[in-house]
């Protein structure tokens, strides 16, 4: 059963553009994390949100956790070619970690 | 700075074969885990190991068996590899709220 859904599950768009990525849940979480995977390699972890309301910002990436922490968001301004990845959002506790399918972003020049 | 190494990278096995996964950490962290990807599902979790002569089943743990050899080492282990658990596995170690992952192995099982 996958308990966190992510939305869309694929986004392409131009340099310069903005985004915005989703992740829905039923279930309430402690903490959401996001992580970035490239091609070829295993996935990195971006930012860890833990209070409801939370809005952390890494450089050009701002993480929302949701009031009642089901839900997060990711919004990408100004997205470059290297924000190209699939970005994947996980919760709960370490033996039961769920990750959610991931949004496969694509970012062309 | 080899972080977690995982081997081998790319293993073709007919139906029934057998194999295991090596997984070695050098940051002397206590927690590591195998898990599985596949298109459309996300990461699951096989099995963890919580610390140094430990280990819990996660969420798909049927088909494979582990090892924790020693605080760096954890294997995953087929002992009769199906055509469904073709996929690609990463190995990831744990510090504080953060996982290090490998960079993965695909498993292709005919």
């Amino acid at each position: 059963t996958q308990l966190l859904e992510q939305s869309p599950q694929f986004l392409s768009i131009q340099e310069g553009e903005n985004l915005t990525v989703y992740c829905n849940s039923s279930s309430v979480f402690s903490s959401l994390q996001w992580y970035r995977q490239e091609p070829g390699e295993g996935p990195v972890l971006l930012v860890t949100v833990v209070t409801g309301g939370e809005v952390k910002k890494l450089k050009r990436l701002t993480f929302q956790f949701g009031d009642a922490r089901k839900d997060s968001s990711l919004h990408i301004t100004a997205a470059q070619p290297g924000d190209t990845g699939l970005y994947l959002c996980a919760g709960g506790s370490w033996g039961k970690l769920q990750f959610g399918a991931g949004t496969q972003v694509v970012v062309t020049p | 700075n080899a972080g977690v190494t995982q081997t081998p990278k790319f293993q073709v096995l007919k139906t029934g074969q057998s194999m295991t996964l090596q997984c070695a950490q050098d940051m002397n962290h206590n927690s590591m885990y195998w898990y599985r990807q596949d298109p459309g599902m996300g990461l699951r979790l096989i099995y963890y190991s919580a610390s140094e002569g430990t280990t819990d089943k996660g969420e798909v743990p049927n088909g494979y068996n582990v090892s924790r050899l020693n605080k760096r080492e954890f294997s995953l282990r087929l002992e009769s590899a199906a055509p469904s658990q073709t996929s690609v596995y990463f190995c990831a170690s744990r510090e504080a709220g953060e996982l290090f992952f490998g960079e993965g192995s695909r498993l292709t099982v005919l």
